[in-house]
Formats: C-alpha cells, sequence, structure tokens
C-alpha cells in the first residue's frame, strides 16, 4: 500500500539553526513529491514540488529514490519558518493522470528566538 | 481569484442529520479533490471528481457519503445519517488539469462536528 511516514511530529530548533524535516514514502513506481505548509490560522498551501527543483523561503529538498525519502531541509531556521508541515506524494492513477496525495501525519516546526 | 472557496466553516449536526459540504474550485479549476483530516491525523483522500464524473472515490466509506460536481455549481460532499465519528475537517482542493506536477490548491475547510 502506498504510505508516507513522517517520524517527528513535533520539531524544535533555535532561530538560525539548520532544520530537516524527515519523510518517507513506500511505493513500487514514481510519486511526483510535494512539501505542503500550513501557517498559523492560514490554509494549506503548497511550499515546493520535487519536479520544480526549485527553493522557496530557504527550503530545498532532496528525492532519494534507494531511500525512499524526501526531507524537507533549511541551513537556517527563522520564527517565521514555524508551522505544519505536511510530505504529499502524489501518485498516477486513471488514465495516467494526477491521483490524489497521499499526506504523512505532518510534522510542527517551532523555531524559538 | 478568490481561491478554493468551501462553505460552511463550522457545521453542527446533531446524529442522524444530514451534512452538505460545498466547495468551489479555483477559477479555471475543473479537477476537485476531497480530503478528510481527523484530531491528531494527517489529511486523507476520499474522492477525486471532474465535472458530471467521479475519477476515483478509493476513498469514500462504502455507506452514507457521496460526492458529485455537477455541471454548473460547486461540488458537493455528502454524508447522511451523520454520527459522533464523521467529526472531522474536511477540505476541497482543486487542480487546473492532469499531470504529475500539476500542485493542488486547498481551501480553509469545513470543521463538521456531530452532537
Amino acid at each position: 500500500a502506498q504510505r508516507v511516514t513522517q517520524p517527528e511530529k513535533l520539531l524544535s530548533v533555535f532561530k538560525g539553526a539548520p532544520v530537516e524535516l524527515k519523510c518517507n514514502y513506500s511505493y513500487s513506481g514514481s510519486p511526483e513529491l510535494f512539501w505542503y505548509v500550513q501557517y498559523s490560522r492560514q490554509r494549506l498551501q503548497l511550499l515546493l514540488r520535487h519536479i520544480s527543483r526549485e527553493s522557496i523561503k530557504g527550503f530545498t529538498a532532496d528525492l532519494n529514490k534507494g531511500e525512499t525519502s524526501f526531507h524537507l531541509k533549511k541551513p537556517f531556521a527563522q520564527e517565521e519558518d514555524s508551522a505544519m508541515y505536511y510530505c504529499a506524494p502524489s501518485f498516477m492513477n486513471y488514465g495516467g493522470s494526477q491521483g490524489n496525495l497521499i499526506f504523512g501525519k505532518g510534522t510542527k516546526l517551532s523555531v524559538k528566538p | 481569484n478568490a481561491g478554493v472557496m468551501q462553505n460552511p466553516r463550522h457545521l453542527v449536526r446533531r446524529r442522524g442529520q444530514e451534512a452538505r459540504l460545498r466547495c468551489s474550485p479555483m477559477k479555471g479549476h475543473s479537477h476537485v479533490y476531497w480530503y478528510r483530516q481527523l484530531p491528531e491525523e494527517g489529511l486523507k483522500f476520499m474522492v477525486y471528481l471532474q465535472k458530471e464524473n467521479i475519477i476515483d472515490e478509493s476513498g469514500m466509506p462504502k455507506e452514507r457519503f457521496s460526492a458529485e460536481f455537477p455541471k454548473e455549481g460547486p461540488s458537493i460532499l455528502r454524508i447522511q445519517q451523520v454520527v459522533r465519528g464523521d467529526s472531522a475537517a474536511y477540505f476541497c482542493a482543486s487542480s487546473p488539469g492532469t499531470g504529475k506536477d500539476q500542485p493542488q490548491h486547498f481551501g480553509d475547510g469545513t470543521r463538521l462536528s456531530i452532537l
């Protein structure tokens, strides 16, 4: 079965420290991979996607197919990064179209001053 | 573009009543997804619809739950004869089309509480 694991429920770091939010998935194919973020009192929004190879707000995510991981990293955390982060692979389905997202349980990042 | 609009934001129902949750996708988006989030859990996929068609309903409970996305108007998630276990946040997302790289845009969700 398709599954995604975010092992840390809560991650607390100090401002300026590096941060890594872990994500592992299990799937026999090649999913597309996304990270979504939810800031306090805001809706869930896309942070970044693997296919774009982009860096958003200083965050990057590297796909490791051997380890089936897509960890989110930032070298220097800021207080405004405090939020819930969800790893979400997307699997192909009917007709080769994008299917539903499989969400992890999320990691709450708390960046202390 | 107002984004994905869900209403109501909060819905309270008594056991046995019906709940109707509405979702208007972003302008130009023809694909709608519904997710459910139970307390302390991640979002769980329920159903994926295009205009007038259900594409994937593998995450929908077999009974009491149904979804539609008519040619005109919002997508509706309908829960009949609600029970306490239906209390959750229900999120709708939309995307402009198919393709692995098409991100989904989410609404604010509807918090359903069953008394």
